[in-house]
């Protein structure tokens, strides 16, 4: 039982490029969320779906793009990388019925230069 | 807009020792406060959590406390070991939110050994 599954670990970017981190959780859960942390300021909410074929917004969206691909996987896009987008990326999963209490996946180390 | 607040940032106690972190939120209607702790270079993992209509819970080493009324809870650590020294992040629900939270900017627990 992998959990939650984040790919790739570790990425440098130019500013300009685009990438798709990739996330996929084996626990049937319902909610899918992006988090960013950046140093001394916890956790940032930057996408969440609450079921298949639903995405909303969190806190700090601009410049991603998400999809829910099915029940399993939910991708975070950005399109146009910036150096503030330097960041460590974390999705999670949970089940609805537990309230938000989430499974992390292990992290994607993003640097944009 | 609502927020966390999260002390104190980084708290060092002698092995053995308790450890107490406080966090206050500013949702009135939050009705959902977990507790989570990440390790250098690792994942937020759950360690504890509470619901609105609980004023303590325990488990083991740690409890949470809630004050509705103040709007604040509170992390305890008792007999402090070694192996407790991580970074720790209080979040409450936004609202009654099955689904989004609002995060403390964490701290860091240092145990002297």
């Amino acid at each position: 039982n992998a959990g939650v599954t984040q790919t790739p670990k570790f990425q440098v970017l130019k500013t300009g490029q685009s990438m798709t981190l990739q996330c996929a959780q084996d626990m049937n859960h319902n909610s899918m969320y992006w988090y960013r942390q950046d140093p001394g300021m916890g956790l940032r909410l930057i996408y969440y779906s609450a079921s298949e074929g639903t995405t909303d917004k969190g806190e700090v969206p601009n410049g991603y793009n998400v999809s829910r691909l099915n029940k399993r996987e939910f991708s975070l896009r950005l399109e146009s990388a910036a150096p503030s987008q330097t960041s460590v990326y974390f999705c999670a999963s949970s089940t609805r019925d537990r309230g938000p209490g989430y499974t992390f996946g292990s992290g994607t180390r993003l640097t944009v230069v | 807009g609502e927020n966390v607040e999260q002390h104190p940032s980084t708290l060092s106690v002698q092995e053995g020792d308790s450890a107490v972190i406080k966090c206050t939120y500013s949702d009135s209607a939050s009705n959902y406060f977990p507790w989570y702790k990440q390790e250098l270079g690792k994942r937020p993992q759950l360690i504890i959590d509470i619901r609105s209509n609980v004023g303590e819970k325990k488990d083991q080493r740690i409890a949470v406390t809630l004050n509705k009324t103040a709007k604040h809870f509170s992390l305890h650590i008792t007999e402090t070991q070694p192996e407790d020294s991580a970074v720790y992040f209080c979040a409450a629900s936004i609202g009654d939110s099955n689904y989004q939270l609002i995060w403390g900017a964490g701290t860091k627990l240092i145990i002297k050994p």
